[in-house]
């Protein structure tokens, strides 16, 4: 399975941006790009995915590079529920693997 | 968003004993689930490929006769872990694929705790 490769750790403050850089050089054409987050004891929560277009939605932003080797997770102001660990992952017919993922410190 | 519970949330079993956990799709029809197991601090692992109506596809080191994963009908898929050992203790995830294989939503979470 293709991989990412994300920070371990990443801090903001509140009511600022935060951009969560993810790399994925290995992937392949139908690989999608997936996010997800999650809280201590409990199950990853879907965030936002693309394929090859930036996308929006109400929780976030998805840049994606032209050549698709690396994305970006923009979380345009952040707040303290905002905190958890996010996860880049390549989605291909719902099997992915999960990366370390990246622990998103929010501070007040 | 589509709806995946597991249950229990949480369990406690005696060493040797098994224990069945649930995973349901609840407005939709899921026939591809998946299983995941999560150790603290650690990212989540998959163990299987749970398919409707067919035999799991276990990951690479997932022993399928200690697991046994049956996924009898479109919304329900079972992991259930035999003779438990307290290294099985661990946060079991299960998600579900939607019908346009885009998008996979994942349940809560079972803690299992084997003591």
């Amino acid at each position: 399975d293709a991989k990412t490769t994300q920070p371990n750790s990443m801090e903001s403050n509140e009511e600022e941006p935060v951009h969560l850089p993810c790399n994925h050089s290995t992937i392949s054409g139908t690989d999608y790009i997936h996010w997800y987050r999650q809280l201590p004891s409990q199950g990853p929560e879907y965030v936002i995915h693309g394929l090859t277009s930036n996308v929006n939605n109400r929780m976030a932003s998805l840049a994606i590079a032209e050549d698709r080797k690396s994305s970006t997770l923009i979380l345009h102001r952040a707040t303290l529920r905002d905190a958890a660990v996010y996860y880049c992952i390549l989605f291909n017919a719902g099997k992915s693997t999960f990366g370390d993922g990246t622990t998103l410190t929010v501070k007040p | 968003g589509a709806v995946v519970s597991q249950h229990p949330s949480w369990v406690i079993c005696k060493s040797g004993t098994s224990v069945k956990i649930e995973c349901r799709s609840l407005d939709f029809q899921a026939t591809t689930m998946f299983w995941y197991r999560q150790f603290p601090k650690q990212s989540l692992m998959l163990m299987a490929t749970s398919n409707e109506g067919s035999k799991a596809t276990y990951e690479q080191g997932v022993e399928k006769d200690k697991f046994l994963i049956n996924h009898a009908s479109l919304t329900l898929s079972t992991l259930t872990v035999t003779s438990a050992h307290p290294e099985d203790s661990s946060f079991y995830i299960c998600s579900a694929l939607d019908t346009m294989n885009t998008e996979a939503f994942f349940g809560q979470g079972t803690r299992l705790t084997v003591v």
